[in-house]
């Protein structure tokens, strides 16, 4: 069966400093969305990357999409503390819809 | 604008109790979900809904019935609730398809004693 991973499962860093997190698909998948959760909220929709290769800006944050399809990547440039709380990957495998198990993001000031 | 809304917000129950956990959407989308969300598992999506009437099983729906006679609501029901389904319950909705975007509602926290 399909098996997913997502990395790191924490991230500390200070401010101003990067943060990237990745998810990885065994199997090739059609979307991947990205989604983020503050401390003791719920998860919000952040992007969706659909084709080969693809790379999506938003502010600080830039998404891709790996050329097999297999895996994307989120990355944070000069994180701030508003930054902090959890990001999850949800890949789409035909059909077949599963969560990253996420990155929680802690961001020093 | 209310958007998704989830009932109970807190809820304790004992072993073996039913428990029923109420959704609702104002968006008309045709997709709900359920998921739970424990510690060092993310979410793991328990059912979903195309539509009235249509519910499909997720990945982890052992111990849950769900039913869809309104196309707002998507109540989740534990018919004997155990201590393993101690864990935050987010429904959420989609407007164009399974995989489009989805929007979560605030979650409610179940705690089985």
């Amino acid at each position: 069966g399909q098996q997913v991973m997502q990395i790191p499962q924490y991230q500390h860093v200070q401010e101003g400093e990067d943060f990237t997190t990745y998810c990885n698909s065994s199997t090739t998948l059609s979307n991947i969305q990205w989604y983020k959760q503050r401390p003791g909220g719920h998860p919000v929709f952040l992007i969706q990357l659909v084709k080969s290769g693809e790379v999506k800006k938003q502010k600080r944050l830039t998404f891709q999409f790996g050329e097999a399809k297999k895996n994307s990547s989120l990355h944070i440039t000069a994180t701030q503390t508003t930054d902090v709380g959890t990001y999850f990957c949800l890949m789409d495998s035909s059909y077949k819809l599963i969560f990253g198990s996420g990155t929680r993001l802690l961001v020093r000031p | 604008d209310a958007g998704i809304t989830q009932s109970p917000r807190y809820k304790i129950t004992e072993t073996g109790r039913q428990v029923t956990l109420m959704c609702h959407q104002t968006w008309s989308h045709s997709y709900m979900f359920w998921y739970r969300q424990d510690l060092g598992h993310g979410l793991r999506l328990i059912y979903y809904s195309a539509a009235a009437d249509i519910t499909d099983k997720g990945e982890v729906p052992d111990g849950y019935v769900v039913s869809r006679s309104k196309t707002e609501n998507f109540p989740l029901t534990l018919e004997s609730a155990t201590r393993s389904q101690t864990s935050v319950y987010f429904c959420a909705s989609s407007g164009l398809g399974l995989t489009d975007t989805q929007y979560f509602g605030p979650g409610t926290r179940l705690t089985v004693l």
